[in-house]
């Protein structure tokens, strides 16, 4: 049973246009969201994060979008650049809950120049 | 910021053998620790929570006796997985909690161990 689901395995984008990463999440009960960015041969590093509570989040390029009626998020990367190539995990949890992890299959992003 | 090491990065050994796995969180301490498998193609899974000073936290599924979990320090957690066979081969990684006060502390994660079965 895949709580969080990310349905693009990939997606190719040119330099300096917008990257949009898709999750979906089945358990009502997550409340706060996280993106990892995954390097080839590397553990992922945390990116952004958002709460249950705010529908939107930003740092610098990077924008988490949260709709919870819709139990979808979004990760927007503007402009998009050939070092953010990797594989993104969505990832989910429920405060209170250990701070057990539940993560998607994870989006390969490719910036081509 | 905070850094995880973990090691090995690759084993490859014949069945039966148990293989060790160890994760350190180098400049801060880790009360909790996360061990996560993944197999081609799908997302990490946590197997468990690994508590300092007291028993792990398995899983629904995960066997407790076939992947010992010890966390002896607060910097120190190893992932023992006993009697390897082929279908044991995959990607542990481990995580740890960051320090901070918030009830969400992101996670920071080894670069994980390639453990493949002959």
């Amino acid at each position: 049973d895949q709580q969080v689901k990310q349905n693009s395995p990939s997606l190719s984008v040119q330099e300096g246009r917008i990257s949009i990463l898709n999750c979906d999440y089945t358990n009502s009960m997550f409340d706060y969201f996280l993106w990892y960015k995954k390097y080839p041969a590397e553990g992922p590093t945390f990116l952004i994060s958002i709460s249950s509570i705010k529908d939107k989040n930003e740092d610098g390029r990077f924008t988490v979008f949260l709709n919870k009626s819709a139990k979808h998020l979004s990760l927007h990367i503007v402009p998009s650049q050939p070092g953010d190539s990797a594989v993104y995990f969505c990832a989910a949890l429920v405060t209170g809950g250990g701070n057990k992890l539940t993560f998607g299959t994870g989006t390969q992003l490719k910036v081509e120049l | 910021g905070a850094v995880v090491s973990q090691h090995p990065s690759r084993v490859i050994c014949k069945s039966g053998t148990s293989v060790k796995i160890e994760c350190r969180s180098l400049d801060f301490q880790a009360t909790t620790m996360f061990w996560y498998r993944q197999f081609p193609k799908q997302s990490l899974m946590l197997m468990a929570t690994s508590n300092e000073g007291s028993k792990a936290t398995y899983e629904q599924g995960v066997e407790k006796d076939k992947f010992l979990i010890n966390h002896a320090s607060l910097t120190l957690s190893t992932l023992t997985v006993t009697s390897a066979h082929p279908e044991d081969s995959s990607f542990y990684i481990c995580s740890a909690r960051a320090p901070g006060k918030r009830a969400n502390q992101p996670q920071h994660f080894g670069d994980g161990t390639r453990l493949s079965i002959l």
